[in-house]
């Protein structure tokens, strides 16, 4: 079982509409990244989490360190966010190697 | 804040050759790491890349296969030795600073 599962793996989506991508993990956890990936293979940090809630834009994470998930959601979806979403979290133990979930692949459509 | 540049952005080599793969940092940061992502998977630690120290390889990775140079606090080296079809992947540089991980574009390797 992988330490880190994302749900759902693909995901379409209209123009406008509100979109949710969830993350859950195993392990104790010093912090979650939620990462952008886009199809030419780079990737941007979106979020950095470690309790609460972040907002930037019209992206918001929240995560729930009790139940071990996290969740991205993104308002008003546009197709430029059309991308891969992954988790990524830094498990306890002072290292800051991270664990990656497998990704969301999200395609919003005009 | 960091920004990270890799070269090349991809390549296309013959089976048996090795590519090495520079990344940059505009930043001085102590830890830089190194990915691969093989085609439909998520990202795999190759390796964690300290100044001044040898690299540590994670299971299934190895030095020989994989040679890392760190030679200062804004730069490193991936190699990729003699290389197969199943090399093909993007491999991603990676920094780490307090509160905050940044990744380079990627290098998107084809091994004919």
């Amino acid at each position: 079982k992988n330490e880190v599962e994302q749900s759902p793996q693909n995901l379409t989506a209209q123009e406008g509409e509100f979109i949710t991508i969830n993350c859950s993990y195993s392990v104790g956890i010093s912090a979650l990244h939620w990462l952008q990936q886009h199809p030419g293979g780079g990737i941007v940090s979106l979020f950095m989490l470690s309790s609460g809630k972040k907002k930037h834009g019209r992206l918001i994470a929240t995560i729930n360190i009790q139940e071990k998930h996290s969740s991205l959601h993104i308002t008003a979806s546009h197709p430029r966010d059309s991308a891969v979403y992954i988790c990524a979290v830094r498990p306890q133990g002072g290292s800051e190697k991270l664990v990656f979930g497998k990704g969301t692949k999200l395609t919003v459509n005009p | 804040s960091a920004v990270i540049s890799q070269k090349p952005s991809r390549d296309i080599c013959q089976r048996g050759t090795s590519l090495t793969i520079q990344c940059q940092v505009d930043s001085q940061v102590t830890m830089m790491f190194w990915y691969r992502q093989q085609p439909g998977q998520s990202l795999t630690l190759i390796a964690t890349a300290n100044q001044g120290s040898e690299a540590t390889y994670e299971s299934g990775f190895v030095i020989d296969k994989f040679p890392i140079s760190r030679p200062n606090l804004t730069f490193s080296t991936l190699t990729v030795s003699n290389m197969s079809p199943e090399d093909s992947s993007i491999y991603l540089c990676s920094a780490y600073l307090p509160n905050e991980q940044f990744f380079g574009p990627g290098t998107r390797l084809t091994v004919l």
